[in-house]
């Protein structure tokens, strides 16, 4: 069964600080992965995602993330934090709907709650 | 705009009372899935859609009954709940059959007392 592990569960860094949230996955086969971000009483949005392709993904507000197969890893990335990107960010990985017999469900990792100090 | 929306946003119910949630997505998907987000824990999957049949029910308490009369819209009915059932239940759509990017709706905050 397919597992996704965020390593930290809360992160305070002051603004302009660089950030990097760890996310490793459980799962031998080919997979779509995601970021997700909820702002403070606001709904979960997409920050970014991978299918193919290039590993190193760039998403929405500066955001990136990179996909390391051999590392089973989906580490996302800012160089630079805002105290306007303090959110819960939730990793997700799923295997692509007909691959394997997989229904496509997303596998949401518990979510790392950011805290940017001003 | 999330183009999924929910009602109610906040609900208080008692254990023996009956209360039905709401998701309407206005995005032309047809898959749609109920989460239910709890502290500390990460996003439960509960029922999911494929155009109005219901493929997953992952282990859900009869207390929870979802239904799905059309691909845009879904209702969870809850009776008889308890206190552990307080949550953010969360609503999401895709399209079927492609990579599953999922869209959410702002949730309702549930407390059972």
């Amino acid at each position: 069964a397919q597992s996704v592990s965020q390593h930290n569960h809360h992160v305070i860094l002051s603004e302009a600080a660089s950030l990097e949230l760890g996310c490793n996955y459980s799962y031998g086969g080919t997979v779509n992965l995601f970021w997700y971000v909820q702002y403070p009483g606001q709904h979960l949005q997409l920050l970014l995602k991978y299918f193919s392709g290039d590993p190193l993904v760039k998403g929405i507000k500066g955001f990136e993330a990179e996909f390391i197969k051999s590392k089973f890893s989906f580490n996302l990335r800012k160089p630079s934090v805002q105290w306007s990107d303090t959110a819960e960010y939730f990793c997700a990985v799923n295997a692509p709907p007909g691959v394997g017999g997989s229904q496509g469900n997303l596998i949401f990792g518990k979510g790392t709650k950011l805290s940017v100090k001003p | 705009e999330t183009g999924v929306t929910q009602t109610p946003r906040h609900l208080v119910m008692g254990m023996t009372n009956k209360k039905s949630l709401k998701c309407e997505q206005h995005l032309g998907h047809n898959a749609m899935y109920w989460y239910k987000q709890s502290a500390k824990k990460p996003l439960e999957l509960m029922f999911v859609y494929n155009f109005k049949e219901q493929t997953e029910n992952n282990s859900v308490p009869s207390r929870f009954s979802p239904e799905c009369p059309n691909s845009s819209h879904l209702f969870l009915h809850l009776h008889t709940l308890q206190p552990e059932d307080s949550a953010l239940y969360l609503c999401a759509s895709s399209q079927v059959m492609t990579s599953n990017e999922q869209y959410f709706g702002p949730g309702t905050r549930l407390t059972v007392t």
